[in-house]
């Protein structure tokens, strides 16, 4: 059983490039997130997804896209990247609303140069 | 603005001690308040949780203390051990999750 599987687990990327990061769970859980993760600050939301089709914006979404056409993928796209996008960035996944244990992937270390 | 404030940033006790980490958060539509441990190079993942009907939740060594009318709630680990040191993440959820800044727990042999 996978879980959360995020690629790529490092990138490097130029000032201006874009990418997507991409996020797959094979738990069938409707509820999926994006997180950014600074030294320091926590995690910080930055989508989320109630289910296929369905996505909204959390606390920090400048700069990001997602979209949700599948139950199982949550991409993350990035356009037009600045050196404060440099992050580690973690994928979740939950059967319920924030009420239940959220299943984190193993992150993405991204540096924007 | 950070919805869920927590501290201390760092934490360094003797193996067999008990650290307490604290969290306060300001939303009072939250209704649940897990605890997350993230070892270095891994995701989060979740320890404890607790929903605010309940003032005390213990799961072997780890106890969340819950103060509803403070809005404050707090994480204890009894005989902490070396194995234990790790990144504790606090958090409170209604639609979403929002975390806490984290805490860096060191348990000395």
């Amino acid at each position: 059983n996978a879980g959360v599987t995020q690629t790529p687990k490092f990138h490097i990327l130029k000032i201006g490039q874009s990418m997507t990061l991409q996020c797959t769970q094979d738990m069938n859980h409707n509820y999926m997130y994006w997180y950014r993760q600074d030294p320091g600050m926590g995690l910080k939301l930055i989508y989320y997804s109630v289910g296929a089709g369905i996505t909204d914006k959390g606390e920090v979404p400048n700069g990001y896209n997602v979209s949700r056409s599948t139950t199982e993928d949550f991409p993350l796209r990035l356009e037009l990247a600045a050196p404060s996008q440099t992050s580690v960035y973690f994928c979740a996944s939950s059967w319920d609303r924030g009420l239940a244990e959220a299943f984190f992937g193993q992150g993405t270390r991204l540096t924007v140069v | 603005q950070q919805q869920v404030k927590q501290s201390p940033q760092s934490l360094i006790v003797q193996k067999g001690g008990i650290p307490i980490i604290n969290c306060a958060y300001e939303n009072t539509a939250f209704d649940y308040f897990p605890w997350y441990q993230q070892f270095p190079g891994k995701g989060p993942a979740l320890l404890i949780a607790i929903r605010p009907d309940v003032s005390e939740k213990k799961e072997g060594r780890f106890t969340i203390s819950f103060n509803k009318s403070a809005k404050q709630f707090s994480l204890h680990i009894m005989d902490s051990q070396p194995g234990d040191s790790a990144t504790y993440f606090c958090a409170a959820a209604r639609n979403d999750m929002r975390f806490g800044a984290g805490t860096r727990l060191t348990v000395k042999p």
